[in-house]
Order: C-alpha cells, then structure tokens, then sequence
C-alpha cells in the first residue's frame, strides 16, 4: 500500500521551517526518508523503526508515531542546500523485507 | 570507483532492439534493488536480489529481465520495449534491509 505524503510541494524561504507528513493505512514497521535532487540519486537521510521514535540529521529530524501509521520529517532554518524531491518509504507489518514503497514525493524549494 | 555504478548512462532504443542496463556496488552489500522512476510516478520497485537470489518481483513485464551473478553486480536485459517503459532506471543496495544507497540512474528512451 503507497504511502501518502503532504504537502505535494513547498516553497520556503532561507532559515523557515516546514514539516513534510508521510502517512499509511497499514501498520507500519519502518520509514525511511531519501532526498532527491533535481538529476540526480536519491540519497538516504534516515530510518525510523520504533513508535514515537525520533532521530536527527544536521537540521533535519523525524519522528514515528506507530499508532497514527506516520512519519513527519522536520526541517528547521531550511538552507538553499535544502532543495529537492523528499520521498518517504514504508516498511509495512506482515510485508516482505525487501519491499520499500515509496510515496509520491514532496517537492521543496528554498528560495533566498 | 565508489558507492554505485550505473551504466550506460543515457541510451535511446527502437522498440525491436535488446540492451542490458548495468550495476556495480563497491560496499560490500548482500541485496541489490532495480527500480524505475517515471515523470511523475514515485520510485516503482521492480526487482530485489539478496546474496544473489531474487526475492522480489514487482508483476514486472517480462520484456525486463534481470540478472545478478554475484553480490556486488546487477543487470536488467531490456527486449521488445515499449514506449511507457522510457524512465529512470535505478540501481540501489544495501547492508540486509537497511538504508539503501542508489547509483546515477540509466535514462532510457523508447522510440
């Protein structure tokens, strides 16, 4: 089941925050989270595997609430370098291992 | 080289042609991943090798064959395409079911 992420984009300017939402209607084992800039490979960021847990990445964090199937991905004083396609990836209970569904992706873009 | 490599990088091919796309992961990991990404389409997991046994494919057309000798190389034979299938196609591996790491990407276009 793919996840859904909001906002479907965002535009910010230098040093806002924003808060990127991943949700699931199955019970969820793990998020991973990747950035992917414009022509390029997505590059991981981070993974979540237990309820409520969160953890940290520069000024980049998340958090996992098993009990609402979802992943919220923070981003504070946003920075130029910020810029791109996040995408969030589920790991659902009873699901194969090897099977990561990603989401549709949040587009962000900080402007200067 | 490091991390993963894909090549070609770019190819362009007639619906009758046969090409393999190929995957080179310089980390030491024991899973692989084929996917494709699309304008507007989130990443579509297409196939999973772990210590070189398939254990995921996604309902893939079969015109997609994959390949993977060893743990640290991964090829998708391509024949008979079709348009649709024009997309980015990415490799990825990791460590078990940990983060992956993704290569560059192949551009494919159908014509």
């Amino acid at each position: 089941q793919q996840p859904v992420q909001s906002p479907q984009a965002v535009i910010l300017r230098e040093g806002e925050d924003a808060v990127i939402n991943c949700s699931s209607s199955k019970a969820l084992y793990s998020v991973h989270w990747y950035r992917q800039k414009h022509g390029e490979a997505p590059v991981f960021l981070m993974i979540l595997l237990k309820g409520g847990e969160q953890k940290g990445h520069e000024k980049i964090s998340a958090s996992f609430n098993e009990k609402k199937q979802q992943s919220s991905l923070y981003l504070t004083a946003s920075q130029l370098s910020y810029s791109g396609t996040y995408f969030c990836g589920t790991r659902n209970y009873g699901g194969s291992q090897g099977n990561l569904i990603f989401g549709k992706g949040t587009k962000l873009s900080v402007k200067p | 080289e490091t991390g993963v490599t894909q090549t070609p990088r770019h190819l362009v091919m007639g619906m009758t042609n046969k090409k393999s796309l190929k995957c080179e992961q310089h980390l030491g990991h024991n899973a692989m991943y084929w996917y494709k990404q699309s304008a507007k389409k989130p990443l579509e997991l297409m196939f999973v090798y772990n210590f070189k046994e398939q254990t995921e494919n996604n309902s893939v057309p079969s015109r997609f064959s994959p390949e993977c000798p060893n743990s640290s190389h991964l090829f998708l034979h391509l024949h008979t395409l079709q348009p649709e299938d024009s997309a980015l196609y990415l490799c990825a591996s990791s460590q078990d079911w940990h983060e992956q790491y993704f290569g560059p990407g192949t551009r494919l276009t159908v014509t």
